[in-house]
């Protein structure tokens, strides 16, 4: 079973910095594209980022481009979210999600996510 | 730009039989797209695909009363037989390249 372990979340001031990770297990974690999604309290899901599984490609929501970088270390089965110049509208659970996509020959095709991890909730408040 | 459309809420009696539409307001009709289930005070958890066609495929463990359709534009997702456990949000979702788009989401509050 696909599991996946958010850690790093907390409080930090506005202009600040935090950088979330995610653990993944029981599946190849190189071959898929991994995103970050996050829940402001009491909305909906929002999607901050994307990573395809070499590392070579990475896609941002408008909202925190410039400011997130998302990241990966295949060697350690990791995703990393790193958070600058936090705003209060960052407030939120973020959820580390894997995309259910495959490679035929060097392509990749995304198929939307299939597996969730439980979030780790990003507080930005002073 | 990919956009989705859900009802905001949806309500059904215990064991009777809800089914909630998410409409691709914008972009291609034939997208697939994804549902997910969100239990009160929990994370997301994968349902289903659903594909233009009306096909779909479940994830792994989910009950034989969740299932999935499609019709033009809109996609479904059925539950039948309703069980209090079922009271969560429903989110759809589709994809393009190294993106990710959300439907609003639909609370289904289960009499």
């Amino acid at each position: 079973e696909v599991q996946l372990l958010e850690s790093g979340g907390g409080l930090v001031q506005p202009g600040g910095s935090l950088r979330l990770s995610c653990a993944a297990s029981a599946f190849t974690f190189s071959n898929y594209a991994m995103s970050w999604v996050r829940q402001a309290p009491g909305k909906g899901l929002e999607w901050v980022s994307t990573i395809s599984g070499s590392g070579g490609s990475t896609y941002y929501a408008d909202s925190v481009k410039g400011r997130f970088t998302i990241s990966r270390d295949n060697s350690k089965n990791t995703l990393y979210l790193q958070m600058n110049s936090l705003r209060a509208e960052d407030t939120a659970v973020y959820y580390c999600a894997k995309d259910a996509g495959y490679y035929d020959s060097s392509t990749y095709y995304y198929m939307g996510i299939d597996s969730w991890g439980r979030g780790t909730l990003v507080t930005v408040s002073s | 730009q990919l956009v989705l459309t859900q009802s905001p809420s949806a309500s059904a009696s215990l064991g009777a039989s809800v089914k909630l539409t998410c409409i691709l307001s914008s972009g291609p009709s034939s997208y697939a797209i994804a549902w997910h289930q969100q239990q009160p005070q929990k994370g997301p958890r994968y349902l289903m695909k659903v594909s233009s066609d009306g096909s779909h495929s479940k994830g792994d463990g989910i009950p034989d009363r969740f299932s999935g359709s499609s019709s033009g534009a809109e996609r479904y997702l059925s539950i039948s037989s309703l069980q209090s456990e079922d009271e969560a949000d429903y989110y759809c979702q589709t994809w393009g390249t190294g993106i990710q788009v959300f439907g609003g989401g639909t609370k289904l509050t289960v009499l």
